[in-house]
């Protein structure tokens, strides 16, 4: 058990490019959920899958942004034409996905995205 | 949706003197209440979590926190800080669901212990 693991842990751009994170959670687990950190704020929910499938989208995910779970394993979060409003920590974290009392989020250390 | 209220942005407290954190929750419904901490660099770990029975909490580290129903609020307290618990604390709450828990974090509570 090696963690959740994030990459790359810092990303800067320029305004318009694209960029794609990486997200490795921790094995057998099943979910693997996206979070979004401002300063001065708490994780907000983007987006979440049960192995492959993405059950749950937040409207805070615009259009721009997209994540994919291809096999259950490792999760990429890409955001098309960054904007300025687009820098934060992103956050990954993985459960085993057990409902109830079970469900417990196990973090990785995020990827801190800076536009330009 | 739930929302989470954490009260003090930042708290600062000296070396082994006690700590409350406040949280407080808005549901209609049944949840499950968590502290999660953020050492700096690092990344989220649960510290505690509330899912039923006795409204009191131990967590790692010696953090406790009470469950109150009727107050909503699930306060994080210790009652000898080092200077290691200097982190960020997130209330957490999530829904009973069978379909699957989306968890909500307040907006964080800065700790600085002084020595």
């Amino acid at each position: 058990d090696t963690g959740v693991s994030q990459n790359p842990r810092h990303k800067i751009t320029k305004r318009g490019q694209n960029v794609t994170f990486r997200c490795d959670p921790i094995s057998e687990h099943n979910r693997l959920y996206w979070y979004r950190q401002t300063l001065g704020q708490g994780p907000e929910f983007l987006t979440y899958f049960q192995n492959e499938a993405q059950l749950e989208k937040s409207r805070l995910l615009s259009d721009r942004f997209s994540a994919e779970r291809p096999k259950g394993s490792f999760s990429t979060l890409e955001i098309q034409r960054t904007e300025q409003g687009d820098s934060a920590m992103y956050l990954c974290a993985s459960s085993l996905g057990a409902t109830g009392p079970n469900e417990k989020l196990f973090f990785g250390s995020g990827t801190q995205l800076s536009v330009l | 949706a739930q929302s989470v209220t954490q009260l003090d942005s930042q708290v600062p407290v000296f070396e082994e003197a006690p700590v409350e954190l406040r949280c407080n929750y808005s549901s209609s419904v049944s949840v499950y209440l968590f502290w999660y901490v953020q050492y700096p660099n690092q990344g989220l770990q649960l510290l505690l979590k509330y899912l039923s029975g006795s409204t009191l909490v131990k967590g790692i580290n010696g953090f406790e926190a009470e469950f109150n129903k009727s107050q909503t609020s699930f306060h994080l307290r210790k009652p000898s800080v080092h200077i290691s618990d200097t982190a960020e604390y997130f209330c957490a709450v999530s829904d009973r669901s069978p379909t699957g828990n989306q968890f909500y974090f307040g907006t964080g509570t800065s700790l600085t212990v002084i020595p």
